[in-house]
């Protein structure tokens, strides 16, 4: 079984202040992770996503996540937010090696960016 | 290129009442996908469609069933409606992979409202 842990419903950033939303991940195979954002009435848009090769992955807007498995991370970081950015993120999980393809989602972190 | 599509946007239904949900997957895209996500909370898995049939089911009941068309699209059906049924339905679509690596493409959602 896979699961997802959020760590913090709600995080409030300034305009232009690092952010960093923190997303540990429990698989008992090695697992492929997702970010995605989720603006009010609208669907989810992937952010980046970490299948195999380089553990820094480069998504849109700025947006950049590390794999680190020994520490079953994959924190979602911005070196300077901006307005634009404040949505809900979600980081998912998915099994590799077994056929199963279901995302399983964390609970999601709500982003504020305060002017 | 359309993305994900789903209809209708928003639904009211009563309990008891039966519904269904559309979604035309991305071109190119053969399996389809579709979560529930309740207020507040992350996407869930209900099930996933590949070649017309139900590759992947998650831990919903079996109010809840599915189809595939030969186009790809797909609908959702749910019977026997329960307030706890309300929420946002999200579909996604993605091509086939032997490992399941690719990303899954959500549509806008329909969100249904039961009373």
């Amino acid at each position: 079984a896979q699961s997802v842990t959020q760590l913090g419903s709600h995080v409030s950033v300034s305009e232009g202040a690092l952010v960093l939303l923190r997303c540990n991940y429990s698989s008992s195979v090695p697992p492929y992770l997702f970010w995605y954002v989720q603006y009010p009435n609208q669907g989810l848009q992937l952010l980046l996503k970490y299948t195999t090769g380089a553990t820094l992955v480069k998504g849109i807007n700025g947006f950049e996540a590390e794999f680190k498995k020994s520490e079953t991370s994959f924190h979602l970081t911005k070196p300077s937010a901006h307005m634009s950015d404040a949505a809900e993120y979600f980081c998912a999980v998915s099994e590799s090696d077994t056929g199963r393809r279901a995302l399983t989602f964390g609970s999601g972190t709500r982003l504020q960016v305060q002017p | 290129d359309a993305g994900v599509t789903q209809s209708p946007t928003h639904l009211i239904k009563t309990r008891g009442q039966q519904v269904t949900l559309r979604c035309s997957p991305k071109s190119g895209h053969d399996t389809v996908s579709w979560y529930q996500q309740a207020l507040g909370q992350g996407p869930q898995f209900i099930f996933q469609y590949y070649e017309e049939e139900e590759r992947q089911r998650g831990n919903f009941p079996d109010r809840f069933s599915g189809h595939q068309f030969p186009n790809y699209s797909s609908e959702l059906n749910v019977n026997a409606l329960l307030l706890g049924d309300s929420a946002l339905y999200l579909c996604a679509s993605s091509p086939d992979s032997p490992l399941g690596q690719e990303t899954q493409y959500f549509g806008p959602g329909t969100r249904l409202l039961v009373l």
